[in-house]
């Protein structure tokens, strides 16, 4: 069975410093990870993706997030931080090898708040 | 392009009543998701429809819970009747097809309250 574990419920970090939330997964196969974030009454927005090739990945409005193997981690990443990306951030695994669905696991959120 | 579409947005009904769930996924996407989200938690998968037809629906409560996807577009999800536990949001998305890397899209969602 595949999982994700998002282990803080919240992230507080101050407008223009670097802002990290954490991702560990584990499947049986090769991870195809995901990273979606949420605002309020609103659907869940792609930010960005990592299936194979370079370990850092780039995606929407500046988040990177860097894939590390050994870890099973994909942390999620950005250099300086905007009030405006105060939302709530979720992670998702789908085991890569298994090409009977496109099954996403997600986390539980992370919940992070950018202050001025 | 125009985005996931889901109706109502918002519902409260009482339990044991029935409620039904609209979804209009993007043009072109073959593959469609119902997932409910409880407050707090992440998205679960409910069922997921290639075209028409059903690939998962291992996590689907199929004692009150049922979805349809009758020519391959747009797709109802029902609940007959509701339990209190079953107050959540429940998010619609799409992909172009199953397998692979594809990202999924998410409609708004429709929060159900049950009393």
């Amino acid at each position: 069975a595949q999982s994700v574990a998002q282990p803080e419920d919240q992230v507080n970090v101050a407008e223009g410093n670097p802002l990290t939330v954490k991702c560990t997964y584990s499947v049986s196969g090769n991870p195809y990870l995901f990273w979606y974030v949420q605002y309020p009454n609103r659907g869940l927005q792609f930010l960005l993706k990592y299936i194979t090739g370079d370990n850092l990945v780039k995606g929407s409005y500046g988040f990177e997030a860097e894939f590390n193997k050994s870890q099973t981690s994909f942390h999620l990443k950005k250099p300086s931080a905007l009030v405006s990306d105060s939302a709530l951030y979720f992670c998702a695994v789908r085991d890569g090898s298994n090409n009977a669905g496109n099954m996403l696991t997600f986390g539980g959120g992370t919940r992070l708040m950018v202050k001025p | 392009e125009a985005g996931v579409a889901q109706s109502p947005r918002y519902k409260i009904i009482e339990k044991r009543q029935s409620v039904a769930f609209w979804c209009n996924p993007i043009s072109g996407h073959a593959t469609l998701y119902w997932y409910q989200q409880i407050l707090g938690q992440g998205p679960k998968l409910l069922i997921q429809f290639q075209n028409n037809g059903v690939v998962d629906d291992s996590q689907l409560p199929k004692d009150r819970f049922s979805a349809e996807r009758l020519k391959g577009v747009d797709s109802t999800l029902k609940i007959q009747p509701a339990k209190l536990e079953d107050s959540a949001v429940y998010l619609c998305a799409s992909s172009l097809a199953t397998g692979g890397g594809y990202e999924q899209y998410f409609g708004p969602g429709t929060r159900l309250t049950v009393t």
